[in-house]
């Protein structure tokens, strides 16, 4: 298993560009989320996704957009960039029922900067 | 979601067991409490999560109090690559998922 991938690995963008964030898992996981982690900060929740065509907002969710038409994807889109976007965006899914539900998995993060 | 309390940072020798406490006094009864590292930037890695008994698997050993308003972490024999953030949270299971809420977690270094 490949696990939970992220792309691309770094991305620069100028204020007012848009672009989206790939997200994918191949261990079956109904749950999927998006979280920002900002310089010396704890992640902040972005968007979150409990199977395919279901999504709810997070902590942070002004600014982005996500949705979910498969069981594997879950990409987030920046509709008009901005600096206070500049951050590491991470990516997790996790089982949602029986004995495997509480360990959520990691990507290895996207990091963005916007000039 | 309720708050959880860490020191910033601890320092341990290697080999020797590391303790990591949290305060988490505001807990509900449903709602479990999970411990995350983060190493250097990467992607958070899950180590454990109990509800009230004491858990242990093959990374680590979670002490929860009777009272549930505080837990340790325990990495038995800790080594140079345990250096890293950790984070307790907890969290309840709602609507078919957990949204974890870190804080900003306890930084461990772990030293010769």
């Amino acid at each position: 298993n490949a696990g939970v991938t992220q792309t691309p690995k770094f991305q620069v963008l100028k204020t007012g560009q848009s672009m989206t964030l790939q997200c994918a898992q191949d261990m079956n996981h109904e749950y999927m989320s998006w979280y920002r982690q900002d310089p010396g900060m704890g992640l902040r929740l972005i968007h979150y996704s409990v199977g395919a065509g279901i999504t709810d907002q997070g902590e942070v969710p002004n600014g982005y957009n996500v949705s979910r038409s498969t069981t594997e994807d879950f990409p987030l889109r920046l509709l008009s960039a901005a600096p206070s976007q500049t951050s590491v965006y991470f990516c997790a899914s996790s089982y949602s029922t029986g004995s495997k539900w509480g360990e959520q998995f990691f990507g290895p993060g996207t990091r963005l900067t916007v000039l | 979601d309720a708050k959880t309390t860490q020191p910033p940072s601890m320092d341990c020798a290697e080999g020797r067991a590391a303790n990591l406490p949290c305060n988490h006094s505001t807990i509900s009864g449903n709602e479990y409490v999970y411990w995350y590292r983060q190493i250097h930037s990467q992607g958070p890695q899950y180590i454990i999560h109990g509800l009230k008994n004491n858990e242990t698997n093959e990374m680590a050993s979670l002490i929860i109090t009777e009272d549930r308003k505080s837990s340790t972490l325990i990495l038995p024999h800790a080594t140079l690559r345990d250096t890293a953030v950790y984070y307790c949270i907890v969290s309840s299971l709602t609507g078919g998922g957990n949204k974890l809420t870190f804080g900003t977690g306890t930084q461990l270094k772990v030293e010769l």
